[in-house]
């Protein structure tokens, strides 16, 4: 049973437009997410994360939405750029477990067309 | 600033062999966590070493074992190994091995790719 869920194995924007990653969560012990790009060859890169204290963080073009209620955070990219083609993970960490040992999503691949 | 370093990079093994793999955590960090990830997923959580003890597992069979270094670096075991191990596995580094000593977040290597046939 997955935790974290990616619904769109993939997502297809062209560039200069906003590119929006969705996660949802099952887990409601969650409190801390994060957001993970990956490079082929190349271990996942950290990218932004949101504490459940808040609702909003925003780290230049990339902005994360956390609504506890519906379980569901989403990534916001504006405005996308071909450098952003790559798989994007959701992960998350409860408060029960203080470990850094996240539960990811499958990822989203997002392809930005020049 | 050296990040995280794993070897091998790709590493092939037949059914029932074992194998270790490495990981040199990123200068200055203290803690190192394995991941697993098999194709078409999201990394899975193995476990996490901090101390040169293993503070967290996930849910993984005993044929996963591990260890850390005094020098922080750390070994990812696996016996007789299945098909079905077949995956990238990752290591991650950070210092602290919680929320709330880290003042950094995990960062990961690029992985070893283990085939087994």
């Amino acid at each position: 049973d997955q935790q974290v869920k990616q619904n769109s194995p993939s997502l297809s924007v062209q560039e200069g437009r906003i590119s929006i990653l969705n996660c949802d969560y099952t887990n409601s012990m969650f409190d801390y997410f994060l957001w993970y790009k990956k490079y082929p060859a190349e271990g996942p890169t950290f990218l932004i994360s949101i504490s459940s204290i808040k609702d909003k963080n925003e780290d230049g073009r990339f902005t994360v939405f956390l609504n506890k209620s519906a379980k569901h955070l989403s990534l916001h990219i504006v405005p996308s750029q071909p450098g952003d083609s790559a798989v994007y993970f959701c992960a998350a960490s409860d408060r029960d477990n203080y470990g850094q040992n996240f539960v990811f999503g499958p990822g989203t691949r997002l392809s930005v067309l020049p | 600033d050296a990040g995280v370093t794993q070897s091998p990079t790709h590493l092939i093994k037949t059914r029932g062999q074992q194998v270790t793999l490495r990981c040199s955590p990123k200068s200055g960090h203290d803690t190192v966590s394995w991941y697993q990830q098999a194709l078409g997923q999201g990394p899975q959580f193995i476990f996490q070493y901090y101390e040169e003890e293993e503070r967290q597992r996930g849910n993984f069979p005993d044929r996963f074992s591990g260890h850390q270094f005094p020098n922080y670096s750390s070994e990812l075991n696996v016996n007789a190994l299945l098909l079905g191990d077949s995956a990238l596995y990752l290591c991650a580094s950070s210092l602290g091995p919680d929320r709330t000593s880290s003042t950094d977040t995990q960062y990961f290597g690029p992985g070893t790719r283990l085939t087994v046939l």
